[in-house]
């Protein structure tokens, strides 16, 4: 079945530094990958939308310049969180878009659980 | 904007009993539908999902999901759980465009004592 894998798993980092997370679809090609924010005991939250060779679409209140993303290859997508602070620890969840004929689903990373001290 | 509401924030059961959870959503557009499963530690796995054709829908696992326009609803159910079953379940829409990204409730946890 359609794999997505995220990297790191877990990061702890101090404020003001900037950490990268890795999505990766692993046996399937992905032209659109999500980023979401899921709080405990909460929803996913949709932070942005990452297109294979374009600008990412972010939602309302993301500010993009904090959440960086990039979608170089049809398998890759990154989101690197800048100047990090401790209201941005969360955990991060990647998906990938798999078309699958007339209908489509989408497969979910492990997620990245971020700690800023 | 649109939203998904899930009533039971946690339901417990006891093995063998039946299980059904209540999704409803408000968009009156076409809408393609979804039910996620998180056990605990996990990812989010789907269970099924609606896009067009019979309303009744079998996942995996043992669940169905019924699709009502008229109620917007998309109800999850099991006939018997298992104390497997015990994970977080999500339930979700898009709105029927290309690319468009999961809206998803709040989630019920459902709790099964063996």
């Amino acid at each position: 079945g359609a794999v997505v894998s995220q990297h790191p798993s877990w990061v702890i980092c101090k404020s003001g530094t900037s950490v990268k997370i890795e999505c990766r679809s692993l046996d399937f090609q992905a032209t659109t990958m999500f980023w979401y924010r899921q709080f405990p005991k909460q929803s996913l939250m949709l932070m942005a939308t990452s297109n294979e060779g374009s600008k990412a679409t972010y939602e309302q209140g993301v500010e993009k310049d904090k959440f960086l993303i990039n979608h170089a290859s049809l398998t890759l997508s990154t989101l690197t969180v800048t100047s990090a602070h401790p209201e941005d620890s969360s955990f991060y969840i990647c998906s990938a878009r798999f078309d699958r004929g007339p209908t489509y689903e989408q497969y979910f990373g492990p997620g990245t659980r971020l700690t800023v001290t | 904007a649109q939203s998904v509401s899930q009533h039971n924030h946690h339901v417990i059961l006891s093995e063998a009993a039946s299980l059904e959870l209540g999704c409803n959503y408000s968009y009156g557009g076409t809408v393609n539908l979804f039910w996620y499963v998180q056990y605990p530690g996990q990812h989010l796995q789907l269970l099924l999902k609606y896009f067009s054709g019979d309303p009744l829908v079998k996942g995996i696992k043992g669940f169905e999901a019924e699709f009502i326009k008229s109620k917007f609803s998309f109800n999850l159910r099991k006939p018997s759980v298992q104390w497997s079953d015990t994970a977080e379940y999500f339930c979700a829409v898009t709105i029927n465009q290309a690319g468009t990204a999961l809206i998803f409730g709040k989630g019920t946890t459902l709790s099964v004592s063996s």
